[in-house]
């Protein structure tokens, strides 16, 4: 069993459509969480960092972290096509330990 | 500000050859992370550097080693490439004197072996 399980998709939505992701992870250690976007062929770049449980909302992104039930969640509201991109999850344990476990990545298409 | 650095971009070998990949941290950071992404995959964590100190390892061979410099500049090499090491290599930075240590990752280096 993967650390970071994360659906791949493809899940492809209309233009202004909300998007969901979501990934669950086994290690009860994680504290840190963030979402990364990743267009075709590029860095990862970071798009919302959490720490626990709770909700964290960044204009039209919204993370959500549930340590209860090992799920955190990305929306992402009034969906465009710029935000057609590879959506990573990942997480850690401690603030200065510096691995990052990420999830396989989802694949988003935004349709015009 | 530049943000993190790679170099090269893309790099071809045959298996057995051994290469040398570059990142320069973003400006302010101390800490350099490297990381391993397959195709269709999610970066995979190979080693952090830390004050000239490999700090921590992921589940990768002695084939992958690194260095850091005194101006925090990194370099990830490996040894004996074999074709299943054809992936994304990422260069992530940080600081540990920052609230949370967020990580920023370079563009990487796309490295195929034949």
């Amino acid at each position: 069993q993967k650390e970071v399980e994360q659906d791949p998709g493809p899940l492809s939505v209309p233009e202004g459509a909300i998007v969901s992701l979501n990934c669950t992870y086994s290690n009860s250690a994680f504290q840190y969480f963030m979402w990364y976007r990743q267009y075709s062929r590029k860095g990862p770049e970071l798009l919302m960092y959490t720490y626990s449980s709770g909700n964290k909302e960044d204009g039209r992104f919204t993370a959500q972290v549930d340590k209860s039930s090992k799920y955190i969640s990305l929306f992402i509201r009034d969906s465009q096509p710029s935000d057609s991109a590879t959506y990573l999850c990942a997480m850690r344990a401690l603030r200065n330990d510096y691995k990052l476990s990420f999830g396989a990545g989802t694949t988003v298409t935004v349709r015009a | 500000d530049a943000g993190v650095t790679q170099s090269p971009t893309h790099l071809i070998k045959t298996r057995g050859q051994q290469v040398t990949l570059r990142c320069s941290p973003k400006s302010g950071h101390d800490t350099v992370s490297w990381y391993q992404q397959a195709l269709g995959q999610g970066p995979q964590f190979i080693f952090q550097y830390y004050e000239e100190e490999e700090r921590q390892r992921g589940n990768f061979p002695d084939r992958f080693s690194g260095h850091q410099f005194p101006n925090y500049s990194s370099e990830l090499n490996v040894n004996a490439l074999l074709l299943g090491d054809s992936a994304l290599y990422l260069c992530a930075s940080s600081s540990r004197r920052l609230a949370g240590g967020e990580k920023f990752f370079g563009p990487g280096t796309r490295l195929t072996v034949l």
